[in-house]
């Protein structure tokens, strides 16, 4: 069974670009959840997607947003990268249920660098 | 703020001896799960104990839970090398449509020295 993919691993972009981010969730799970990991930040809540809808939302700007497809891809966009969006961006997907006791399975992560 | 805080924040030790982390919480929660992540890589899932549980065992892993105080154990015993990692306990309640988004603390850094 494939795990959670994420693409691409590593990420150069300039401040003021925008940048996309994939997720492939393991087959059958429809929740897929976005993080970002900062040293000073820990590990943040961006957004849950499931069934191709929003479903939960962090604290993070509009320039933050996302969208899954019915395949239950994820991508994530960040527009107007500012050098404080440095960080490694984590998916994770689960089967969503109501209740939720169930586990959540990550990917490696996107390494996002804003020069 | 997290819902989950790790303690201690740092710890060193020689291969063989045991690693007990602890994970403090504020709300009510449905379930407490411990993760594992290697240097710059993404979250490996370790452990999930329900609120009803008590403790629970996974190989050389075992988890405590008291919902009274509001704490978790992760005890690794006969620790080695490639247990160096950071770990992290994830907390949440049930959120609106019934989702559970694990909410992680800073996480314990673990040494695990040859």
């Amino acid at each position: 069974k494939a795990g959670v993919t994420q693409t691409p691993r590593y990420l150069i972009k300039t401040r003021g670009q925008q940048v996309t981010l994939s997720c492939s969730p393991i087959s059958g799970h429809r929740s897929v959840s976005w993080y970002q990991q900062t040293p000073g930040q820990g590990l943040q809540f961006l957004f849950e997607y499931f069934s191709e809808t929003q479903r939960n939302k962090g604290n993070f700007p509009g320039r933050f947003s996302g969208r899954q497809f019915s395949n239950s891809r994820s991508e994530m966009n960040v527009s107007t990268l500012e050098l404080g969006d440095s960080a490694l961006y984590l998916c994770a997907s689960s089967l969503g249920t109501v209740g939720g006791n169930t586990e959540a399975f990550f990917g490696q992560g996107t390494r996002l660098t804003v020069v | 703020s997290q819902q989950g805080e790790e303690d201690p924040q740092a710890l060193s030790i020689q291969e063989g001896e045991n690693a007990t982390m602890n994970c403090s919480y504020k709300t009510s929660i449905n379930n407490l799960q411990w993760y594992r992540q290697n240097s710059g890589r993404g979250l490996v899932h370790l452990i999930l104990i329900r609120s009803n549980e008590r403790e629970k065992h996974s190989g050389r892993l075992r988890v405590t839970l008291d919902t009274s105080k509001k704490s978790s154990s992760l005890l690794i015993t006969a620790s080695r090398a490639a247990d160096t990692a950071s770990y992290f306990c994830a907390t949440g309640p049930a959120l609106s449509g019934g989702s559970y988004i694990p909410t992680f603390g800073r996480g314990t850094s673990l040494i695990v020295h040859p």
